[in-house]
C-alpha cells in the first residue's frame, strides 16, 4: 500500500513562476488536506476537502488554489510563487473528518522560491 | 485555534529511559491525538484518546487525559534511538480545521 503519495519531492522556483503540487491517496479516504510546515511554526492548514467535490479554506489560503480532481487526488497550485511560500508542503488524508479520524500524511514536498 | 501546546519543546534522554511529553489545551474537546514526525518525513498517527477516556496504551506508549486540567501526557517507556522525532498533540472540539503546534523534539541518545 502506497498510502499518500506526493510529487515532486523537491522543487525550486523563481519568484512569479507557477506550479502544481500533486497528491494521491489509495486508501479510499473521503477527506484530504494540504498543510505547510515552517520552522518554529508547526503545521498550518492551507486548504482541505471534506469530500469529493468540496474544498474549503484553512488558516493560510492566500496565494494558493486547490482542486479535488476525484476521490483519490487533491492538488495544490501556486499561481505566482513568492519567497514567503518557501516551505515544506504536506498532503494528508483521513477516512472521515479530521477531528475523529487519524490523518495519514505523505512525505512532503520541499519548495524553495528564490 | 485547535492546536495543543506541547511541553517541553525539546527533550534529550538516554536510550532505555522513559520520555514524558505534555500537552495543554484551552477549549473543550471530543478527542485528542498524538502524532510523531521523524526528520524529513510526514507525520505518523500514534494514538487517539476520547474525552471520556482517562488512559490509553499502545505498545510502549501510554497516553493520559485529564479533561479537568485540560492536559494530556504521552509516555514512551524504554526509549530507543528510533524514537528520536518530534511529537505533536492535536485536539478537536468537533471542527474540521484541526491544526498542529510546534511539538516536542525528542532526542534519544544511544
Amino acid at each position: 500500500n502506497a498510502g499518500v503519495t506526493q510529487t515532486p519531492k523537491f522543487q525550486v522556483l523563481k519568484t512569479g513562476q507557477s506550479m502544481t503540487l500533486q497528491c494521491a491517496q489509495d486508501m479510499n479516504h473521503n477527506s484530504m488536506y494540504w498543510y505547510r510546515q515552517d520552522p518554529g511554526m508547526g503545521l498550518r492548514l492551507i486548504y482541505y476537502s471534506a469530500s469529493e467535490g468540496t474544498t474549503d479554506k484553512g488558516e493560510v489560503p492566500n496565494g494558493y488554489n486547490v482542486s479535488r480532481l476525484n476521490k483519490r487526488e487533491f492538488s495544490l497550485r501556486l499561481e505566482s510563487a513568492a519567497p514567503s511560500q518557501t516551505s515544506v508542503y504536506f498532503c494528508a488524508s483521513s477516512l472521515g473528518r479530521s477531528y475523529n479520524s487519524p490523518l495519514h500524511f505523505g512525505n512532503g514536498t520541499r519548495l524553495t522560491v528564490t | 485555534s485547535q492546536q495543543g501546546e506541547e511541553d517541553p519543546q525539546a527533550l534529550s534522554i538516554q536510550e532505555g529511559e522513559n520520555a514524558t511529553m505534555n500537552c495543554s489545551y484551552k477549549t473543550s474537546i471530543n478527542n485528542l491525538q498524538w502524532y510523531r514526525q521523524n526528520s524529513g518525513r510526514g507525520l505518523v498517527h500514534l494514538i487517539l484518546i476520547r474525552s471520556n477516556e482517562r488512559e490509553k496504551h499502545s505498545g510502549r506508549l501510554r497516553v493520559t487525559l485529564d479533561t479537568s486540567k485540560k492536559s494530556s501526557s504521552l509516555l514512551i517507556t524504554a526509549s530507543r534511538a528510533a524514537d528520536t522525532a518530534s511529537y505533536f498533540c492535536v485536539h478537536s472540539g468537533g471542527y474540521q480545521k484541526v491544526t498542529f503546534g510546534i511539538g516536542t523534539k525528542l532526542q534519544v541518545i544511544p
